[in-house]
C-alpha cells in the first residue's frame, strides 16, 4: 500500500518568512496530492491540491510543487502570518472517487509575530 | 452547498460503556463516507469507509464498528469502550463515483474514555 512521509514534524518561523513542508510517497500509481490545514480542536480543511498532470499550483500565498519522478511534493507558504499557525497534513491517493487518502503524520507550523 | 455535521462535539465515557457517534452530510447524494481517528499525536488513522447504504469497509480491526443506515448518515459504535479508544473522531465525505478523491471533514468529536 501507499506510504507517505512528511517533514519536518515541527516548523517555527517568524511572521513574514516563508515556510516549506515536504512529503514523499511510495506508490507510483498515486496521482492526487492534497494538503490540509487543521486548527486546534477543529477538523482538517482542504487548502490546496495538485494532480500529477501539473508540476505546480498556486493560490495566493500558498503553492504546491510536485516531482513525480522523485515521488515528492511540497507545500510553500509565503509571507507567513500568525493565523497560518496550525498542523498541516499532506496526503496521496489515486485520482478516483473510490480511492482512500493516505496521510502523512503532520507538521505543526508556529508563526511568531 | 454541502455541509457535514458530527455529534456530539465532546463526550466523556467510562471504560466498558457503549458508544454511538453520528455523522450526517447535507446537500449531496450518494457520498462516500469515512471515519478517522486522531490519537494524542497528530496522525489520521482511517477506521471505516462506506460507498453506499449498508456497505462498510473496515481498515483496522478493533473494538469499533460502523453502520450506514441512510444515504447521508454514518454511525460509529462500540459495545464496550477501552481506554485506548480515546481520541478525536473525524467524519469525512467525498462525492464518490460522480467525482474525485477530494475529502471534506466534519468538525470532529472529542472522546475521552475514563
Amino acid at each position: 500500500g501507499e506510504n507517505v512521509e512528511q517533514h519536518p514534524s515541527t516548523l517555527s518561523v517568524q511572521e513574514g518568512d516563508s515556510a516549506v513542508i515536504k512529503c514523499t510517497y511510495s506508490d507510483s500509481a498515486s496521482n492526487y496530492f492534497p494538503w490540509y490545514k487543521q486548527e486546534l480542536g477543529k477538523g482538517p480543511q482542504l487548502i490546496i491540491d495538485i494532480r500529477s498532470n501539473v508540476g505546480e499550483k498556486k493560490d495566493q500565498r500558498i503553492a504546491v510543487t510536485l516531482n513525480k519522478t522523485a515521488k515528492h511534493f511540497s507545500l510553500h507558504i509565503t509571507e507567513t502570518q500568525p493565523e497560518d499557525s496550525a498542523v498541516y497534513f499532506c496526503a496521496a491517493s489515486r485520482d478516483s472517487g473510490y480511492s482512500t487518502l493516505t496521510f502523512g503524520k503532520g507538521t505543526m507550523l508556529l508563526v511568531s509575530p | 452547498s454541502q455541509t457535514i455535521h458530527q455529534w456530539p462535539a465532546t463526550l466523556v465515557q467510562p471504560v466498558g460503556s457503549p458508544l454511538s457517534l453520528e455523522c450526517t452530510v447535507e446537500g449531496t447524494s450518494n457520498p462516500n463516507l469515512y471515519w478517522y481517528r486522531q490519537a494524542a499525536g497528530r496522525g489520521l488513522q482511517l477506521l471505516f469507509y462506506s460507498v453506499g447504504i449498508g456497505q462498510i469497509s473496515s481498515e483496522v480491526p478493533q473494538n469499533l464498528s460502523a453502520s450506514r443506515p441512510q444515504d447521508r448518515q454514518f454511525i460509529l459504535s462500540s459495545k464496550k469502550l477501552l481506554l485506548s479508544d480515546s481520541g478525536f473522531y473525524l467524519c469525512a465525505w467525498n462525492t464518490g463515483v460522480a467525482g474525485g478523491p477530494e475529502q471534506y471533514f466534519g468538525p470532529g468529536t472529542r472522546l475521552t474514555v475514563t
